[in-house]
């Protein structure tokens, strides 16, 4: 059974700070990963999705990385500001049958003006 | 055009009642996802339909969770002798993806269905 770990659980910055989320996933057979930021109360948002192909896709100031064969992903942002404040969602989407995506908890990013 | 909507957005139950949950997905994605997510957890995964025809129902906890997509685009989650459990975030998700061996699309989600059992 696929799972999926984020560290840390929460994070505070104060604004300018460059900062990397972390997601670690146990099952390399994936087809992508996707990143979602999650406002309080809202949806989710897309941010990146990254095809089990590729190492690394860029959006702005977000990149985030791929290394399936480790398990892991990154989620780098640039220059944070006060409306990256969020909860930022790690989702890989399995292989082996169909689209069931697993999630992680998640990384509450409050950045500080 | 729209997003994924859904309705309504909240919802308070009282214990034992039924309620149904509606998704009106984006025009013409294929695959529509269903998931539960309790307060300070990531989404849970429960069900998953391609076009009309419902694919895995393997993360529905329990044989109260029932969903359907008759027509292969509105979806509804209906949720039978509701409990104090099934509180949480009900989101819905679509997909343009057809094939699941190779689709690789992303999931667009809606803003989700605040259900409170009292």
């Amino acid at each position: 059974k696929q799972e999926v770990t984020q560290i840390p659980a929460a994070l505070s910055v104060p604004e300018g700070e460059n900062l990397v989320l972390n997601c670690s996933f146990t099952d390399s057979a994936i087809y992508n990963l996707q990143w979602f930021r999650q406002d309080p109360g809202k949806g989710l948002t897309s941010l990146l999705l990254i095809q089990s192909s590729q190492r690394e896709q860029t959006s702005g100031r977000l990149n985030a990385s791929l290394d399936k064969s480790s398990g892991r992903s990154t989620l780098y942002i640039a220059a944070s500001q006060p409306g990256d404040s969020a909860t930022y969602l790690c989702a890989v989407r399995n292989s082996g049958g169909y689209q069931k995506v697993t999630f992680g908890i998640g990384t509450k990013l409050q950045v500080i003006p | 055009g729209a997003g994924v909507s859904q309705s309504p957005r909240y919802k308070v139950a009282k214990r034992g009642q039924d309620v149904a949950l509606r998704c009106d997905p984006i025009s013409g994605h294929v695959s529509l996802f269903w998931y539960q997510q309790a307060l300070g957890q990531g989404p849970e995964f429960l069900t998953y339909f391609q076009n009309e025809a419902q694919l895995d129902k393997s993360g529905l906890p329990s044989d109260r969770f029932f969903a359907e997509r008759p027509e292969g685009s509105v979806s509804t989650l209906k949720i039978q002798r509701t409990q104090q459990e099934d509180s949480a975030v009900y989101l819905c998700a679509s997909s343009l993806g057809r094939l699941a061996w190779a689709d690789s699309y992303e999931q667009y989600f809606g803003p989700g269905t605040r259900l409170t059992v009292t």
